[in-house]
């Protein structure tokens, strides 16, 4: 299993402003992934955080507004840019190991709201 | 394509009644499929997985499902509910035959209410 540890667990911002989100699991994983859920909602992929490359991102998100990095197997950041009230959100990351069929783990997310 | 559907957006049920959270699939291949648990400000914690073999899949905290390949079904099942079960439950496919994206399809979360 993987423990996964977020940070910040909540944050109110400014619109216009930017916010960067930290993920470090326990151990080493290959792949890490960041979601986005409206409170009771459904989870929507935002991309695959790739090590040492650029993430791979899903249809309707792009790098300039979630830039991602990942520069090592147990860290990934997500960045929340030039923020609006839409983008009020929770915001999960998940990793996984390759290779075997083993569930997600999950952070225990940020909360975001935009003002 | 690929979809996971949760019919019911909540489920009521008396505690120490049996529950039943209903999700059904539409993959191209064999489904790797797979349920969460949703607690107040937390993440999701897995619960079970069906990828291969006997049907009827035992997982954490009591709960199990069945898969069930003709109806495309794989319902979440407690025999005897708990007022801490309340939670948002989310089922969860991956199609292997997609391999190498490792992308789950996430349902729309069933609320499960327990009452005391």
């Amino acid at each position: 299993s993987a423990v996964i540890s977020q940070k910040p667990s909540r944050d109110i911002c400014q619109r216009g402003t930017s916010l960067t989100i930290q993920c470090q699991v326990d151990s080493q994983v290959t792949m890490m992934f960041w979601y986005r859920q409206q409170p009771g909602q459904s989870l929507t992929l935002i991309a695959t955080a790739n090590q040492g490359s650029e993430a791979t991102y899903e249809s309707g998100f792009v790098i300039d507004k979630f830039p991602i990095s990942r520069p090592n197997l147990t860290f990934s950041t997500l960045t929340v840019s030039n923020m609006s009230p839409e983008d009020s959100s929770i915001y999960l990351c998940s990793c996984e190991y390759r290779g075997r069929i083993t569930e997600a783990f999950f952070g225990q997310g940020t909360r975001l709201t935009v003002v | 394509a690929q979809s996971v559907a949760q019919p019911e957006d909540q489920v009521n049920v008396a505690e120490g009644n049996p529950l039943t959270v209903k999700c059904t699939y539409s993959v191209s291949g064999n489904p790797y499929l797979f349920w969460y648990v949703q607690y107040p400000n937390r993440g999701l914690q897995f619960l079970l997985k069906y990828i291969t073999g006997d049907n009827l899949v035992k997982g954490s905290y009591g709960f199990e499902a069945e898969f069930n390949k003709s109806q495309t079904s794989f319902h979440l099942k407690k025999p005897s509910a708990l007022v801490s079960d309340s939670a948002l439950y989310f089922c969860a496919v991956r199609d292997p035959s997609t391999s190498g994206t490792y992308k789950y399809i996430f349902g729309t979360g069933t609320r499960l209410k327990v009452l005391a």
